[in-house]
């Protein structure tokens, strides 16, 4: 159980363009779901936390209009990001939480940005 | 600040050998602890979960401790193999936000 889903694993963009990764939890509903970034040798740092239903919140230093989250149902999370340069590659985990303590990770989204 | 540190970064281990990784914590208030395996290019699987009250908590070949009041915590892998070779991570969460506080992690290499 408590099964987290990405999609899609690994995506190529173009400089400018914006590309959206989906986050699912699979067998459980999420009251809330995290956005990290993982860049290498580095662990996850927190970029937004958002709950279905409601604006998400960003960490400092993360620009909310240029990764764009939107949780519109228990079960599904979205990350846009927008108009996308090279220093923007990286590796995107989601996790959710179904009650207030244990989150469950997603297997992560390797973007690359040319 | 809330922090979390581990200790070494890195380790090359032999296979079968055993090892030892640790972990220090400034997080306040305390709430649980917990310790991740990450593969390179994979999510953070869980492996332990330790609240105050617990010192020791094993699955399979991992065994965490956790001593609360000097704020530390070690895993220890025994029997190495190939497969462990991967990242551990050390993450603490509060009892105030329940957010999760990554360590900067261990990258462990396990050669044959």
């Amino acid at each position: 159980g408590a099964v987290v889903s990405q999609h899609p694993s690994r995506v190529i963009c173009k400089s400018g363009t914006s590309v959206k990764i989906e986050c699912r939890s699979l067998d459980f509903q999420a009251t809330t779901m995290f956005w990290y970034r993982q860049f290498p040798k580095q662990s996850l740092m927190l970029m937004a936390t958002s709950n279905e239903g409601s604006k998400a919140t960003y960490e400092q230093g993360v620009e909310k209009d240029k990764f764009l989250i939107n949780h519109a149902s228990l079960t599904l999370s979205t990350l846009t990001v927008t108009s996308a340069h090279p220093e923007d590659s990286s590796f995107y985990i989601c996790s959710a939480r179904p009650g207030s303590v244990e989150q469950y990770f997603g297997p992560g989204t390797r973007l690359t940005v040319t | 600040k809330n922090q979390v540190e581990q200790s070494p970064q890195s380790l090359i281990i032999l296979e079968g050998k055993n090892c030892t990784l640790q972990c220090n914590y400034t997080v306040s208030p305390f709430s649980n602890l917990r310790w991740y395996k990450q593969d390179t290019g994979r999510g953070p699987v869980s492996l332990t979960i330790m609240t105050f009250s617990e010192n020791t908590k094993s699955n399979g070949r991992y065994t965490a401790t956790l001593d609360a009041d000097t704020k530390q915590s070690s895993l220890h892998i025994t029997a190495s193999q190939l497969s462990d070779s991967a990242s551990y991570i050390c993450v603490v969460s509060d009892s105030g936000t329940y957010k999760y506080i990554f360590g900067t992690g261990t990258r462990l290499k396990v050669l044959a």
